[in-house]
């Protein structure tokens, strides 16, 4: 069954510096999306990225954050200067059309020291 | 303000009994109600989606009613199973960019 992957599985960085978190979606969709998960708190929506370009995005996609679709198979997320607030589950999800199901991937915890 | 609240937030219950969670919201514009499963350290897994125009709709043992004018919702689990151990999330799309998640509610199934 295909599935949406993602790496690092965990990613440990010092504040201010610059992470790439890297999805690889199910091959024939469209909509892809990133999301965060704060320890103990509810998930948050942060992009949403369809046809090379970000379609929505929330208050917390701020100019530290940037998305990219480098190759016709992965889907990256950058955190320019990381703060110790951005850490985090970062949950990459796809789907086929804007009102499918989402897939998510397994995630991939980030801990900013 | 747009809110998704569930209740419990946290269940124990017997392996094989069955069980209600709840989900009330506020969101507004309503496109749509989703309710998701995730494990611990997982990304959550799609159960029902739901549609202003849909009352009820079936995935297996789970069972999701929407109520779309008293604005709530329920996920009923039949028939618990230990691997039904997981936090129910309940997500609210109104655009794209308002997706609303709720705080889950926990449930934990004992043998």
């Amino acid at each position: 069954e295909p599935e949406v992957t993602q790496t690092p599985s965990h990613q440990v960085t010092q504040m201010g510096q610059e992470v790439i978190l890297r999805c690889v979606p199910i091959s024939n969709h469209l909509y892809f999306y990133w999301y965060r998960q704060i320890l103990g708190q509810k998930v948050e929506f942060l992009v949403s990225f369809y046809n090379n370009e970000i379609s929505e995005k929330s208050e917390i996609f701020d100019d530290q954050f940037s998305v990219e679709r480098p190759d016709g198979s992965n889907f990256t997320l950058k955190i320019r200067s990381t703060k110790l607030e951005d850490s985090a589950m970062y949950f990459c999800a796809s789907s086929g059309s804007g009102g499918a199901s989402q897939f998510f991937g397994p995630g991939t915890r980030l801990t900013v020291l | 303000k747009n809110q998704v609240e569930q209740s419990p937030q946290s269940l124990i219950i017997l392996e094989g009994k069955n069980c209600t969670l709840q989900c009330n919201y506020t969101v507004s514009p309503f496109s749509n109600l989703r309710w998701y499963k995730q494990d611990t350290g997982r990304g959550p897994v799609s159960l029902t989606i739901m549609t202003f125009s849909e009352n009820t709709k079936s995935n297996g043992r789970y069972t999701a009613t929407l109520d779309a004018d008293t604005k709530q919702s329920s996920l009923h689990i039949t028939a618990s199973q230990l691997s039904d151990s997981a936090s129910y999330i309940c997500v609210v799309y109104s655009s794209a960019s308002k997706i609303i998640f709720g705080s889950g509610t926990r449930l934990s199934i004992r043998p």
